[in-house]
Order: structure tokens, then C-alpha cells, then sequence
């Protein structure tokens, strides 16, 4: 069966520090990625998605970026953290592009604190 | 491109109660659908979807939800409430035939009390 995994589950940094946050899926191949930002009251924002090795598309403009080194590894970074940067990122993967016809799959998170 | 308004940023409940979470849509045709529930600190875990066919969809943990096309809702219920799905919920709507990402509702977070 397929699994997501993402870490770390918390992090504290301080502005202006760089940042990567790591999101893997195992059992299955060439799925689409995505990473998600949670911010109290705004539901979730889609940051970023992929299609395929070093294919990203961004959502927002953003003091962050994406990277897919590898079929099933996404890595979101920032070189300077910013305080708004703060809030519950999501990994999440889907077999299909995530418009409707397909459902997605997410890890369990990673809450970020900058201060 | 579709939106979806969840209008109760908090409702609580009593453990046993029933319970109706709202969601209504934006959208010109018939959309997809999706309820995702977040325990505190915790992923999203699909709690039933909409894609066609029967309008009242079944899903797991005792959840289920009706899509009235007339009312653009797709609200979520459950008939007795347990202490153990006080957690948040969230509206999703995709859209058929395009390329726009689904979107999700700002979601209700529900307590329930003893």
C-alpha cells in the first residue's frame, strides 16, 4: 500500500534561517505531489505541485520554493525564513492531477514556527 | 474557477447528538466533492467523496453527505456524534473537465462535550 512521510513534525526557527521541510511517498510511481500551507481560518492554500522529476508549478507567490529531486521525494525550502512563513505545511500525493476526478493523500504535517 | 464556503468556523456539540456540518459550492455544472476531517496536529484523511450517481454518499466513521444540486450543499452529517470526532473538517469542490486544482473550504472545527 502507499504511504506518505514527512518530517519533521515540528520545527522553531529563527527569521531570517533557512528552511526544508522533506515529504517522500512509498508504493507507488510517478504520483503527482503537492505542498499545502494551513493558516488559522484560511483553509488550505495549494503552495506548490508537481508532475515529474524537476516539473514544479507554483500556486502563490512566495518567499518559498519547491524541489523534486527524485520520483517520489518533494522538498520545500526557503533560504530566509520570514514570520509569515509560520503555519502547518502538508505533503500530499494523488495518482491523477488533483482536480476532482482523483482524491489526494496527505502526510501528517509539519508545524512551523518562526520566530 | 470553483469555491466552496463552509459558513461555521466552530460549531460544538453534545456527544450522542446529531450533528450537520454546511458546505455550499460555486460552480457552473455538477463538481466533485469531498469531505476530509484533520485530528488536532494531524494529515487529512478522506471521509467520503461525491463523483456521481447516488446523492447520498456514505463514508467511513458513520459520516455521510447529501449534494443538492438546487441548494449548491453538500453537507456532511452524522447521526450520533462520538467524543472521538471532535477534530476539524474540510470542503473540497473540483472541477470536471478542467485543469484548476481542487479547492478547499476554510473548515469548521466541532467540539464535543461530554
Amino acid at each position: 500500500s502507499q504511504t506518505i512521510h514527512q518530517w519533521p513534525a515540528t520545527l522553531v526557527q529563527p527569521v531570517g534561517s533557512p528552511l526544508s521541510l522533506e515529504c517522500t511517498v512509498e508504493g507507488t510511481s510517478n504520483p503527482n505531489l503537492y505542498w499545502y500551507r494551513q493558516a488559522a481560518g484560511r483553509g488550505l492554500q495549494l503552495l506548490f505541485y508537481s508532475v515529474g522529476i524537476g516539473q514544479i508549478s507554483s500556486e502563490v507567490p512566495q518567499n518559498l520554493s519547491a524541489s523534486r529531486p527524485q520520483d517520489r521525494q518533494f522538498i520545500l525550502s526557503s533560504k530566509k525564513l520570514l514570520l509569515s512563513d509560520s503555519g502547518f505545511y502538508l505533503c500530499a500525493w494523488s495518482a491523477a492531477l488533483f482536480t476532482g476526478d482523483t482524491e489526494a493523500f496527505f502526510g501528517q504535517g509539519t508545524r512551523l514556527t518562526v520566530v | 474557477a470553483q469555491s466552496v464556503t463552509q459558513p461555521d468556523i466552530h460549531i460544538t456539540v453534545s456527544e450522542g447528538a446529531s450533528l450537520e456540518l454546511r458546505c455550499n459550492y460555486s460552480y457552473g455544472a455538477t463538481p466533485y466533492l469531498f469531505w476530509y476531517v484533520q485530528s488536532p496536529g494531524q494529515g487529512l484523511q478522506l471521509l467520503l467523496k461525491y463523483f456521481s450517481g447516488d446523492t447520498l454518499v456514505q463514508g467511513i466513521k458513520g459520516f455521510e453527505a447529501e449534494f443538492k444540486r438546487s441548494q449548491s450543499s453538500f453537507n456532511l452529517r452524522k447521526p450520533s456524534v462520538h467524543w472521538s470526532d471532535a477534530a476539524e473538517y474540510f470542503c473540497a469542490v473540483g472541477a470536471r473537465g478542467g485543469y484548476q486544482k481542487v479547492t478547499f473550504g476554510t473548515g469548521t472545527k466541532l467540539q464535543v462535550i461530554p
